[in-house]
């Protein structure tokens, strides 16, 4: 089945500075790579998410880049703010058949002002 | 939210008691998920439902199991709690919107087992 990795388990950064998350995936198959951000306290809630058919997709300050060939995906957070600071997880769906999402681990990102 | 809401949020049960989590979407979606979130493990799927009395297994699914009689309602039980069964609870709900697919959590149930 599918199996994703996720680097760093913990980042920090000062703030307005740049945050990159990167995560691997097993299955190359996989079509759908969001993002989700969970606040303390707070169920996750995506962000951000990118198709197979899409090599970036940008929001504002934030990015996602998707190497197919690789197998890779990453989370560019620009310009980080403290509001920022929080647990980000990426996820990729497998070819498996209904909407069941694999997760990584999350990264615990923490803003210093 | 996409109006997802577990109850309860928080819960502590002896072992091998019985304990059933709640989860209701007022959206109407398809698919629903219970996981559960330990350090360093993320989000690791219980079990998953894909319409009404169609269930099936996540990852680590010994020792639950689920319920779906209404499409609004997923539940999860616990037959006989343990320790190792302390954690926090996420329930999902997913459809598609904008020919994207979402998943929508819920606040999570905090559950510990003595």
């Amino acid at each position: 089945g599918e199996n994703v990795e996720q680097h760093p388990s913990t980042l920090s950064v000062q703030e307005g500075d740049s945050a990159v998350i990167k995560c691997t995936y097993s299955d190359s198959a996989s079509n759908y790579f969001p993002w989700y951000k969970q606040e303390l306290g707070k169920g996750p809630q995506l962000i951000i998410d990118i198709r197979s058919n899409v090599g970036e997709k940008k929001d504002q300050r934030i990015a996602v880049t998707l190497n197919k060939t690789a197998k890779h995906f990453s989370l560019h957070i620009t310009e980080t703010q403290p509001e920022d600071s929080a647990v980000y997880f990426c996820a990729a769906e497998p070819s498996t058949g209904g909407f069941k999402t694999i997760f990584g681990a999350g990264t615990r990102l923490f803003v210093k002002a | 939210d996409a109006g997802i809401t577990q109850s309860p949020r928080h819960k502590v049960t002896e072992t091998g008691t019985p304990v059933t989590l709640r989860c209701h979407q007022t959206e109407n979606h398809r698919y629903m998920y219970w996981y559960r979130q330990d350090p360093g493990h993320g989000l690791r799927l219980i079990h998953y439902s894909y319409g009404v009395k169609d269930t099936d297994k996540g990852e680590v699914s010994d020792g639950y199991s689920v319920s779906r009689s209404k499409t609004e309602d997923f539940l999860l039980t616990l037959e006989s709690a343990t320790s190792s069964q302390t954690s926090v609870y996420f329930c999902a709900a997913q459809g598609t919107i904008g020919g994207n697919t979402e998943a929508f959590f819920g606040q999570g149930t905090r559950l510990t087992v003595v």
